[in-house]
């Protein structure tokens, strides 16, 4: 069966320092891989998502990148932290076939102070 | 992008009655739609889903209606339970489209 795994779990990060966000499934070849945050009290923003490797589709202009090195591995990234930053980011995957649904990981509760 | 709209972000209904969360859409090439549950401090799990070729689909306790012409799509959930408090998502879909946005949800709070 397929698993998504994201860690971390929690993070509290300094205004300015970098971030790396790391998701990886298994279980399953070539799948579709998205970035979400929820912010406080938001909806689920789409700030990136992938269809194979080293493609990246950003949604959201802002100081955040992503890359998916590996066929199964996205990486959430920052050079320098803004207080705005801030949220829930969840990692999910799809088939890749027309209608999948998402399966999302846990969650990575950022904290940027 | 207000693509995706769930109007009612919270819901308070008794046990047992009928819990009745609405979504609206813009894009009239979306033509699957999906609905996702979410509790706190958790990804959102997927809860069911309806194909724009019908009106209705039925889960269980769950049930998804379709109106197209008015771009709108409704979860039934009866009876309702506890357990079902979360927040509810609507995410329209459509072929060969691999973005996927989610409305900004509903939460449903069922009272003992």
């Amino acid at each position: 069966s397929q698993t998504i795994h994201q860690w971390p779990a929690t993070l509290v990060q300094p205004v300015g320092s970098p971030l790396s966000l790391e998701c990886t499934v298994e279980g399953t070849s070539n799948p579709n891989l998205y970035w979400y945050r929820q912010a406080a009290g938001r909806g689920l923003q789409l700030l990136f998502y992938s269809v194979g490797i080293g493609q990246i589709s950003s949604e959201v202009p802002q100081n955040l990148s992503a890359s998916r090195p590996q066929d199964r591995q996205f990486i959430l990234s920052s050079k320098k932290l803004l207080l705005s930053d801030s949220g829930f980011y969840l990692c999910a995957w799809s088939g890749g076939r027309p209608y999948s649904p998402l399966h999302f990981g846990n969650g990575t509760r950022l904290t940027v102070t | 992008d207000q693509q995706v709209k769930q109007n009612s972000p919270s819901l308070s209904v008794q046990e047992g009655r009928i819990s009745i969360l609405n979504c609206d859409y813009t894009n009239s090439m979306f033509d699957y739609f999906l609905w996702y549950k979410k509790y706190p401090a958790e990804g959102p799990t997927f809860l069911i889903s309806i194909s724009s070729i019908k009106d209705k689909n039925e889960d269980g306790r769950f049930t998804v209606f379709l109106n197209k012409s008015a771009k709108h799509l409704s979860l039934h959930i009866v009876p309702s339970q506890p357990g079902d408090s979360a927040v509810y998502f609507c995410a329209p879909m459509k072929t060969s489209y691999d973005k996927v946005i989610f409305g900004p949800g509903t939460s449903l709070s069922v009272i003992p």
